[in-house]
């Protein structure tokens, strides 16, 4: 256990359902993240969190939806996905401006479109 | 966008053996970090080394990096069967925002 929580591990939907991942830290952190791996291809940075505050938004569809309600929580709303969506959603959370911080992962929700 | 980018893609080596892998990235940079993921895990951070440091040593871990030449290189000493994962070069321009490769692929045989 990392001390980032994501459930569920596992999610398949249809394209026309709506579900939610959480994303859960016990380490105090002040930024949380995610991310979006796919096959072969670089993680890619969709939000970013930092206090509460949304201060990243890469380009991100609007049928992926973040909420933050605290500091220790983070949700991804997803809602009409496509099958191109299908991949590892990664949740990390992180001290910034600790001078040593690294990235804490999530071990991450599998998702699959059909 | 992408800013880290690893070198080789996939490497397999025996058990014992040492494991080199590079990443080169294409702007300045605050900080490097490597991190590793086991088979559909989540990420794990291995090691930080900030743009004034050439070197850092962390047990069997060595990375390097070469401002100079935008690149910095992973070493893995004595590789073991649990070694086997992705790694990772991830790179922060100083908003603590980190840009990752798509990887490399360790596979240590027995």
């Amino acid at each position: 256990e990392t001390g980032v929580t994501q459930t569920p591990r596992h999610l398949v939907m249809g394209m026309t359902n709506k579900k939610s991942l959480k994303c859960e830290q016990h380490l105090g952190h002040n930024a949380m993240y995610w991310y979006k791996q796919s096959a072969k291809k670089p993680l890619e940075l969709m939000f970013v969190y930092n206090f509460k505050e949304q201060t990243e938004n890469n380009s991100v569809p609007s049928r992926f939806s973040p909420e933050c309600p605290n500091s220790s929580h983070l949700f991804l709303h997803l809602h009409t996905l496509q099958p191109e969506d299908s991949a590892l959603y990664l949740c990390a959370s992180s001290q910034e401006g600790h001078p040593n911080y690294g990235y804490t992962f999530g071990s991450g929700t599998r998702l699959t479109v059909v | 966008s992408q800013q880290g980018e690893e070198d080789p893609q996939a490497l397999s080596i025996q058990e014992g053996e040492n494991a080199t892998m590079n990443c080169s990235y294409k702007t300045s940079i605050n900080n490097l970090q490597w991190y590793r993921q086991n088979s559909g895990r989540g990420l794990v951070h291995l090691i930080l080394i900030r743009s004034n440091e050439r070197e850092k040593h962390s047990g069997r871990l060595r990375v390097t990096l070469d401002t100079s030449k935008k690149s910095s290189s992973l070493l893995i000493t004595a590789s073991r069967a649990a070694d086997t994962a992705s790694y990772f070069c991830a790179t922060d321009v100083g908003d603590y925002k980190l840009s990752f490769g798509a990887g490399t692929t360790v596979t240590v045989r027995a």
